[in-house]
């Protein structure tokens, strides 16, 4: 089982709508969490962290979480043509080993 | 005046070549890092320095070799290049070694090993 797993897609959506990226994640003791973008050919960008469970909103993003169910999730509202990209989840345990674990991300395809 | 440079973008060489990867950052962060990501796209951490001192080093075969001069560069030396190190190594950086989780990358420096 791989430790971040997040569906490849692509999830092709049309303009307008409302993107939904999941991502589960193995190892409990996981306390952060993170979402990056990345452009084709380009380098990751962090655009969303949470640390408690619930929803946590900025701007067009809500990122959702549910630790007893190992699970967060990217909402993007209203997805525009340019936020075409793989969006890649990262967890993080924030005592002892505290390095970032990657999904391999979910490509996601706006429509216009 | 880009926050985390690397060079060169892209290498292409022979296996059991020796080949450097050099990054800078000007953000005055603590910790610079070295990232791969292979084709699947995990992106996978190999190193971590918190000034200058060597705080993550992750099952990585001792081909690679990070040496970080001052706390703004971080360079990785591959000696013996195989196959399976094509990859994008990124480069990164974060404020604090406890902020591990808000990198800035680099635009990444794409190995092909023929």
């Amino acid at each position: 089982q791989k430790e971040v797993e997040q569906n490849s897609g692509p999830l092709s959506v049309p303009e307008g709508a409302i993107a939904s990226l999941n991502c589960t994640y193995s190892d409990r003791g996981s306390q952060s969490f993170f979402w990056y973008r990345q452009y084709s050919g380009k380098s990751p960008e962090l655009i969303m962290s949470i640390y408690s469970n619930g929803d946590k909103e900025d701007g067009r993003f809500t990122a959702q979480l549910n630790k007893a169910s190992q699970y967060v999730s990217l909402l993007i509202r209203d997805s525009q043509p340019s936020d075409s990209a793989t969006y890649l989840c990262a967890v993080r345990r924030d005592t002892g080993r505290r390095a970032l674990t990657f999904g391999s991300g979910t490509r996601l395809q706006v429509q216009p | 005046d880009t926050a985390v440079s690397q060079t060169p973008k892209y290498l292409v060489t022979q296996m059991g070549n020796d080949k450097s990867i050099k990054c800078e950052q000007n953000l005055g962060h603590d910790t610079m890092y070295w990232y791969k990501q292979d084709s699947k796209k995990f992106l996978k951490i190999m190193f971590s320095y918190n000034n200058k001192e060597l705080i993550i080093n992750e099952t990585v075969p001792n081909r690679f070799s990070p040496k970080s001069p001052d706390k703004a560069h971080l360079n990785l030396h591959i000696n013996s290049l195989e196959l399976g190190d094509s990859a994008v190594y990124f480069c990164a950086s974060s404020q604090r070694s406890y902020d591990t989780g808000e990198l800035f990358f680099g635009e990444g420096s794409r190995l092909t090993v023929l």
